[in-house]
């Protein structure tokens, strides 16, 4: 059984960059998309982007300027870095497998979700 | 972006009901459409994935159908476990975009 399990800092001042990390387990990282989706606190699911295991990404083109996406296959894991932080980016982050091949995407497995406040 | 409209955004039902939520697309999605399960507190499961292909282990109580720009999730007879938010998302065009969520609560 694939699990994932998010991990970072839970408070982000405004302007500093966040970074998450997530670690894989149960399941190779190879010939999947790894995704990071977030949820601000009473709302909806929003796709971050995704990076598959040979390194390649796509971004959402409204963070695309902040965000970079990396993974770490040897150590299972792959990481999230967004810059320049505002209220905005308060939201729960769940990192997730992409299960499909192309333009499509299916979440199949997900971590539990790491909540981020924003604050000084 | 695609824009997915949910309705309605909320229902009351009870259980042995059956329930109906309703995904419209802003443009064609052919039938790159998931629907996910959210409980308070958890992260989302794949439910149906391709508008209307079980994922393993749902209960086949779990139906969708559609193509195109409209889609249905159905659950034929409401258990006491499915009260939750359900979603909506396609991916037939970047960025993939959800709807806004319905959630089902009980009566």
């Amino acid at each position: 059984q694939v699990q994932l399990q998010e991990s970072g800092p839970g408070l982000v001042k405004p302007s500093e960059t966040l970074s998450l990390t997530c670690t894989v387990s149960g399941g190779s990282m190879s010939s999947y998309y790894w995704t990071w989706i977030r949820q601000p606190a009473g709302k909806g699911l929003e796709w971050i982007g995704r990076v598959y295991s040979n390194g390649s990404t796509n971004y959402n083109p409204s963070l695309k300027s902040r965000l970079t996406m990396s993974v770490d296959t040897s150590k299972n894991q792959f990481s999230l870095k967004l810059t320049s932080l505002t209220a905005a980016d308060a939201a729960v982050y769940y990192c997730a497998r992409d299960r499909s091949w192309g333009t499509a995407v299916t979440l199949d497995y997900w971590g539990q979700g790491t909540l981020v406040t924003v604050s000084p | 972006d695609i824009q997915m409209t949910q309705s309605p955004s909320s229902l009351s039902a009870s259980v042995g009901d059956r329930v109906t939520i309703t995904c419209r697309a802003s443009q064609s999605v052919t039938y790159y459409l998931n629907w996910y399960q959210q409980k308070p507190g958890k992260a989302p499961e794949l439910l149906i994935y391709a508008a209307s292909s079980f994922q393993s282990g749902v209960p086949s109580r779990f139906s969708g159908s559609g193509s195109g720009t409209d889609f249905t999730l159905t659950i034929s007879s409401l258990q006491p476990e499915d009260f939750a938010t359900y979603y909506c998302q396609q991916s037939y065009s970047a960025p993939p975009t959800f709807g806004g969520g319905t959630k089902v609560e009980i009566k």
